[in-house]
């Protein structure tokens, strides 16, 4: 699996955008880039996947750009229940359906 | 649906017991996981199986971890014996081969401690 980059932390206020970087230089043409969210106590939870372009869902956009080295997901007007970890995973699906997970980025949401 | 179950939620033995860690995956999943998270090394995938098979079994610690899925609905970790090295928290997870590739439910986890 490709390798990942993101930044240990972050920090942010309710009601801003965040955007979280996720470097990924060695991915493979068929690998797909997914987000993962854990809350403390809980298990992770899968937030969005994709391949190219931009993609959203209920809960986040997922931004990928041309040349696929990297991706951002996009939080829109955090609150305080969504600081937890996320988790960036690269992967092809040819066979192989284990995840690795990296450290993750702590985000932190304050009032 | 009730989601990934895993029994017991919390586990405290003394070193040299056998543990037993349970899971049901969701129905109709053909995918289970069994992943281990500490803070010094994070979440690690021990084992997984793909319809009831074990397919990976390559982050399984040592011999003293084994794992077993005798039907669809349910599989076992089994430890033994215990060390306090193992406290972790154990996840198990399923997925559906027809969802998008990457995309796993987990259940809340069980808690051990080693003594």
């Amino acid at each position: 699996l490709a390798k990942t980059t993101q930044p240990i932390s972050m920090d942010s206020y309710e009601g801003q955008e965040v955007n979280i970087t996720c470097s990924h230089n060695n991915i493979a043409t068929n690998d797909y880039i997914t987000w993962y969210q854990q809350f403390p106590s809980q298990g992770p939870r899968f937030i969005i996947q994709g391949y190219k372009t931009k993609v959203t869902n209920e809960v986040a956009s997922l931004f990928i750009p041309a040349d696929r080295k990297s991706s951002t997901l996009s939080l829109p007007r955090v609150s305080l229940s969504d600081t937890a970890v996320y988790y960036c995973l690269v992967g092809s699906d040819t066979g192989r359906r284990a995840l690795t997970f990296g450290s993750g980025t702590r985000l932190q949401v304050q009032p | 649906d009730a989601g990934v179950i895993q029994s017991p939620r919390h586990e405290v033995t003394e070193m040299g017991q056998e543990v037993t860690l349970r899971c049901k995956p969701i129905s109709g999943h053909d995918y289970l996981f069994w992943y281990r998270q500490t803070m010094m090394r994070g979440l690690e995938l021990l084992i997984y199986f793909n319809n009831n098979v074990p397919i990976d079994d390559s982050g399984m610690p040592e011999d003293r971890f084994s794992a077993k899925m005798p039907n669809a609905s349910f599989s076992t970790l089994k430890i033994q014996p215990s060390e306090p090295r193992d406290s972790a928290v154990y996840f198990c997870a399923s997925s559906l081969a027809s969802l998008n590739s990457y995309e796993q439910y987990f259940g809340p986890g069980t808690r051990l401690t080693v003594t």
